[in-house]
């Protein structure tokens, strides 16, 4: 195991509800990443926050909205989701931001939009 | 933006033959980052390759990155049933850790 817990494992959600996805670490990190990985595109970084401050926003919509309450947690607020946004969303952890640290995975939240 | 495209987008080997992934980057890199993804998974690192035309390996996988730090290369050498999965790059342009993911190379190998 990475370190990296993530729950639910499994949502499904109709386009009105709003739900929070959960990422932690265990490993001592103080950066935290969301991604997106759709089937038949690549992974695509979502936020990064270093030291529980938001340093990147990859032109998210603000149907997602990111929290991150001290540097072993962040969510992930979703709410009027669109089917589109099926997909499998994976939390990263690393020692900080530095471009050379490497990034440890969680096993996702397989996430499907009614 | 920066794209990463990798080829191919799959390969299907016998085990015991050789396995090449090519990644190629729109823009210059800082460094680039492997990792492989078994089915129903989740990224796992492999690697990182920080200079201009370094080259490391990890017993079976030989892993190369390009003079102009714009290309990459994964090799693994005779095949085993544990290979199988998808193989990505990953690339930064700069100091603050912002990857971009390659396309993807799967691979699948039968016995």
């Amino acid at each position: 195991e990475t370190g990296v817990t993530q729950t639910p494992r499994h949502l499904v959600m109709g386009m009105t509800n709003k739900k929070s996805l959960k990422c932690e670490q265990h490993l001592g990190h103080n950066a935290m990443y969301w991604y997106k990985q759709s089937a038949k595109k690549p992974l695509e970084l979502m936020f990064v926050y270093n030291f529980k401050e938001q340093t990147e926003n990859n032109s998210v919509p603000s149907r997602f909205s990111p929290e991150c309450p001290n540097s072993s947690h962040l969510f992930l607020h979703l709410h009027t989701l669109q089917p589109e946004d099926s997909a499998l969303y994976l939390c990263a952890s690393s020692l900080t931001s530095a471009s050379t640290d490497t990034q440890y995975f969680g096993p996702g939240t397989r996430l499907t939009v009614l | 933006g920066q794209q990463v495209m990798q080829i191919p987008q799959y390969q299907h080997v016998q085990e015991g033959e050789d396995f090449t992934t090519y990644c190629n980057s729109s823009t210059t890199l800082s460094n680039i980052q492997w990792y492989k993804q078994r089915p129903g998974g989740h990224p796992v690192f492999l690697i990182q390759l920080v200079k201009s035309g370094e080259v490391k390996k990890q017993k079976r996988l030989t892993f190369q990155f390009g003079e102009a730090k714009k290309n990459s290369s994964l090799h693994i050498t005779a095949t085993q049933t544990t290979d199988v999965g998808t193989y990505f790059c990953a690339g930064n342009t700069g100091t603050a850790s912002k990857l971009t993911f390659g396309t993807g190379t799967r691979l699948q190998v039968t016995l």
